[in-house]
């Protein structure tokens, strides 16, 4: 398997610029999360979907954040505008559903808004 | 969430037994006791998890104390590879997140 497919990798974009984050879970997982890193406040939750339904975006820090999950093998997180402080490491993760599943993370995408 | 404490930074010689140690005096009876690392410029992996008895994998072993208010990671043999941020995580049994910590950053000799 491939595992936790993210993309882009790397994005630099100017302040007020739509950002939009991609990730392709491990077939078969049900559970999707969306993760931000930052220096100052380490790895955040900000949404997780079960079975392609959000069930908590309450970590999600203002309504220029989205997430939407169309399907069991895609999920895109958007940022509209951008601001410099969103500039951080996002991470995508999954797992099947049981309290035993490991959780596979992505490989990030870092963003930085200028 | 029950909460986990941890040294903020441990240091340790390559080739040597390495012990991170995790509070967690709220632990919940159905809680789980999960350790996750980050890699430098990588995503968290899974280590290891327990819920009362000791557990081992090739990665590393789990010791739970009796009263479970603590455990303790242990790395057999420590490796330059190993450097990372391990992360002491409690999770109960539903189908709901991992909450990440500060973690204790350990670092490897030469």
């Amino acid at each position: 398997d491939a595992g936790v497919i993210q993309s882009p990798r790397h994005e630099v974009t100017e302040m007020g610029q739509e950002v939009t984050l991609r990730c392709k879970p491990i077939s078969g997982h049900n559970s999707l999360f969306w993760y931000r890193q930052t220096m100052m406040r380490g790895l955040e939750l900000l949404i997780y979907f079960n079975n392609n339904v959000p069930i908590d975006d309450s970590g999600m820090p203002e309504d220029r954040f989205s997430a939407k999950m169309p399907n069991a093998s895609f999920s895109t997180l958007k940022i509209q505008p951008s601001e410099p402080r969103d500039s951080a490491v996002y991470f995508c993760a999954s797992r099947s559903s049981g309290f035993t599943g490991e959780l596979f993370f992505g490989e990030g995408s870092r963003l930085t808004v200028l | 969430d029950a909460k986990t404490t941890q040294p903020n930074s441990m240091e340790s010689n390559e080739e040597e037994p390495v012990h991170l140690p995790c509070n967690h005096s709220t632990i919940s009876g159905t809680d789980y006791i999960h350790w996750y690392r980050q890699l430098p410029s990588q995503g968290p992996e899974y280590v290891i998890h327990g819920l009362t008895s000791n557990v081992n994998n090739r990665m590393a072993s789990l010791a739970i104390a009796e009263d479970r208010k603590s455990s303790t990671l242990i790395l057999h043999r420590a490796t330059l590879r190993d450097a990372a941020v391990y992360y002491c995580i409690l999770k109960d049994s539903g189908n709901t997140p991992l909450v990440f910590g500060k973690g204790t950053r350990l670092s490897v000799i030469a």
